[in-house]
């Protein structure tokens, strides 16, 4: 069955950055883009981009253009969504979804010193 | 980008009522509407596809209709493991967006 691990949480400081990673099995990686979702506490879903792991094209939501970097491992059929500069602001809840049919559990980003 | 509103904000039922959540789309985007149900401390999880697709493994009594700038999800008989948050997403063009979500919640 198809499953998105992801890791449960990162705790990250101020200014730093930080790679999430969202490891793909139990269909073929290269058929369907890559989403990225981000969920604050209690708040609603914002989309932040997609990836289409077979030839690396990305789309991005212009507001976290400066923010979000999409890249996959197709080697390893991981797709990573690294975000920079991080503020109180990008702490949230991060999901992966394949097509946005199927997604993985969420990493929860906590950026705090 | 598209604006996608969501009605009711919160909704209070009891099991075994019928109900229908609205979605409404800033401006058409065809069918390329999905419905999402999430639970708390859970993943979103695909209830409908393209206003109307059912997903293998979602029971029956959930079905969507609708087109252009205006959607429902509808829940025949909800039983109690239909609690929990509802959104909409669009697919229509970039950026994909979601509805600020009903919550659906015991009477």
């Amino acid at each position: 069955q198809v499953q998105l691990q992801q890791p449960g949480a990162e705790l990250v400081k101020p200014g730093a950055s930080v790679k999430l990673s969202c490891k793909a099995s139990g269909y073929t990686f290269t058929s369907y883009w890559m989403h990225w979702v981000k969920q604050r506490p209690g708040q609603g879903l914002e989309w932040i981009g997609e990836i289409n792991p077979s030839n690396g094209r990305t789309n991005y939501n212009e507001k976290f253009k400066s923010k979000a970097t999409l890249t996959v491992d197709k080697s390893s059929s991981t797709a990573y969504m690294q975000l920079s500069s991080l503020t109180s602001e990008d702490s949230a809840v991060y999901y992966c979804a394949d097509a946005m049919d199927y997604w993985g559990q969420g990493t929860s980003v906590t950026v705090s010193s | 980008d598209i604006v996608l509103t969501q009605s009711p904000a919160t909704l209070s039922v009891t099991p075994g009522d019928s109900v229908s959540l609205s979605c409404r789309a800033s401006q058409s985007i065809s069918n390329n509407l999905h419905w999402y149900q999430q639970k708390s401390h859970e993943s979103p999880r695909l209830l409908i596809k393209y206003a109307s697709q059912s997903i293998s493994g979602i029971p029956s009594r959930f079905s969507g209709s609708g087109s252009g700038t205006d959607f429902t999800l509808s829940i025949n008989s909800v039983e109690t493991e239909d609690f929990g948050m509802y959104f909409c997403q669009q697919s229509n063009s970039w950026p994909r967006t979601f509805g600020g979500g009903t919550k659906l919640e015991i009477k």
